[in-house]
């Protein structure tokens, strides 16, 4: 029961450049969410998703842009990655009714030089 | 709008003793609910208990206990008989509905760091 992947676990990006994290549940959830994790901080949404073909923007979505093609894949791609930008990224799924617990995956700490 | 505020940085405890993670909460929605996770040092998040704002009982799970007091818009989190695996961060959260569809957003607290001592 492999719950929600996560990849890469690290990465380092230089200015400018690009990159996609994945993010992968086996649950069946339709609800999807990209989170990030500053120093220190709690969790802020990016962007979610409540089904395959719909996102929406979170709090915190400039910079990111996401797809959602299928129910189990949910990845965030960074265009011209900032500093700004250097977090830890949380992939979260959830069921659509009960307690809306979120099942999260292992993150992806990711930095911007 | 939503808030979440823990005003504990860090806590220490000793093995076998209970401790209490303070979480107070603002909200002008009826209906809310409030969560608690623990991200240990290897990073994931761990869901451990969670109370609906219409619930009479206080929400229970193993050694967490969540001590609700809706007057006070305070939601603490008791661990009973702490472990030397419990040292962790501990975030309280609770749902927006202004984000995340009907499921809503979780807002974090900014977390509290526990260490309990052998």
């Amino acid at each position: 029961n492999a719950g929600v992947t996560q990849t890469p676990k690290f990465r380092i990006l230089k200015i400018g450049q690009s990159m996609t994290l994945q993010c992968a549940q086996d649950m069946n959830h339709n609800y999807m969410y990209w989170y990030r994790q500053d120093p220190g901080m709690g969790l802020k949404l990016i962007y979610y998703s409540v089904g395959a073909g719909i996102t929406d923007k979170g709090e915190v979505p400039n910079g990111y842009n996401v797809s959602r093609s299928t129910t189990e894949d949910f990845p965030l791609r960074l265009e011209l990655a900032a500093p700004s930008q250097t977090s830890v990224y949380f992939c979260a799924s959830s069921y659509e009714t009960g307690p809306e617990k979120l099942f999260f995956g292992s993150g992806t700490q990711l930095s911007v030089l | 709008a939503q808030k979440i505020t823990q005003t504990q940085p860090g806590m220490f405890v000793q093995e076998k003793e209970a401790v209490t993670l303070d979480c107070t909460y603002d909200t002008s929605d009826q209906s809310y609910g409030l969560f608690w996770y623990k991200q240990p040092s290897s990073g994931e998040m761990i869901f451990l208990i969670y109370q609906g704002s219409y619930d009479e009982q206080n929400a229970t799970e193993g050694r967490y206990s969540l001590n609700f007091q809706k007057a006070r818009k305070s939601a603490n989190l008791v661990i009973s008989a702490s472990q030397l695996g419990d040292s962790a961060m501990y975030f309280c959260a609770m749902r927006d509905p202004h984000y995340g569809g009907s499921q809503g957003n979780l807002i974090f607290g900014k977390g509290t760091k526990l260490s309990v001592k052998p």
